[in-house]
């Protein structure tokens, strides 16, 4: 099986720019998860999205958004960035079902630097 | 509010050497998932293993053994016989399962280096 792939792997972007990120989850796994790593405040949870609905929201501005399409592809959105959104971010899917449901398998990441 | 304490910042060992690497945590919950990843300066985050709250046998996996304790909140990790391969940073996560819903997140360890010396 192929594991989850995020695109594209490095942005550079100015502040106030908009930038979107995608996530392919593992086939069959219907939940996606992402997550934000910084030096400063470790790995934080964003949002999960399961069969096109989010499901759980971490503490992020509304700047930061997502969706997720009937394929269970995933993508986040930030809108007017900032200097503090250089980060690498991290999505995962979740299988739902069997031995291995609640085990999330992570992505190789987007860093994103805002200049 | 859950929280996942991974006090030691950074370890250095020499090559063949044991480590442990510690994680306490704090939950609410009477049901949740602990973790392991391990993150190599690629920076893919890989997934060691998954414990639920209600298995505290311990395990081995090859040089890889988990010691949960449930009295103490704690989740530790050790590597025996470590190799320069396992230098990378490691980290312990609690899971916050919704067993209604299934929502899920996970609330990660600020991590520990690990650096294995030849």
């Amino acid at each position: 099986k192929a594991g989850v792939t995020q695109t594209p792997r490095y942005l550079i972007k100015t502040r106030g720019q908009q930038v979107t990120l995608s996530c392919s989850p593992i086939s069959g796994h219907r939940s996606v998860s992402w997550y934000q790593q910084t030096p400063g405040q470790g790995l934080q949870f964003l949002f999960e999205y399961f069969s096109e609905t989010q499901r759980n929201k971490g503490n992020f501005p509304g700047r930061f958004s997502g969706r997720q399409f009937s394929n269970s592809r995933s993508e986040m959105n930030v809108s007017t960035l900032e200097l503090g959104d250089s980060a690498l971010y991290l999505c995962a899917s979740t299988s739902e079902q069997g031995a291995r449901s609640n085990e999330q398998f992570f992505g190789p990441g987007t860093r994103l630097t805002v200049l | 509010a859950q929280k996942v304490t991974q006090a030691q910042t950074e370890i250095s060992v020499v090559e063949k050497e044991d480590v442990t690497l510690d994680c306490v945590y704090e939950t609410r919950d009477t049901t949740y998932y602990l973790f392991w990843y391990k993150q190599p300066p690629s920076g893919e985050l890989v997934f060691l293993i998954r414990r639920n709250s209600f298995d505290e046998q311990n395990e081995i996996s090859g040089r890889y053994s988990w010691n949960f304790q449930k009295s103490t909140s704690s989740f530790n990790f050790t590597i025996t016989a470590s190799q320069v391969v396992d230098s990378a940073v490691y980290f312990c996560a609690l899971s916050d399962s919704d067993m209604d819903t299934g929502r899920r997140a996970l609330t990660f360890g600020s991590g520990t280096r690990l650096q294995v010396q030849p």
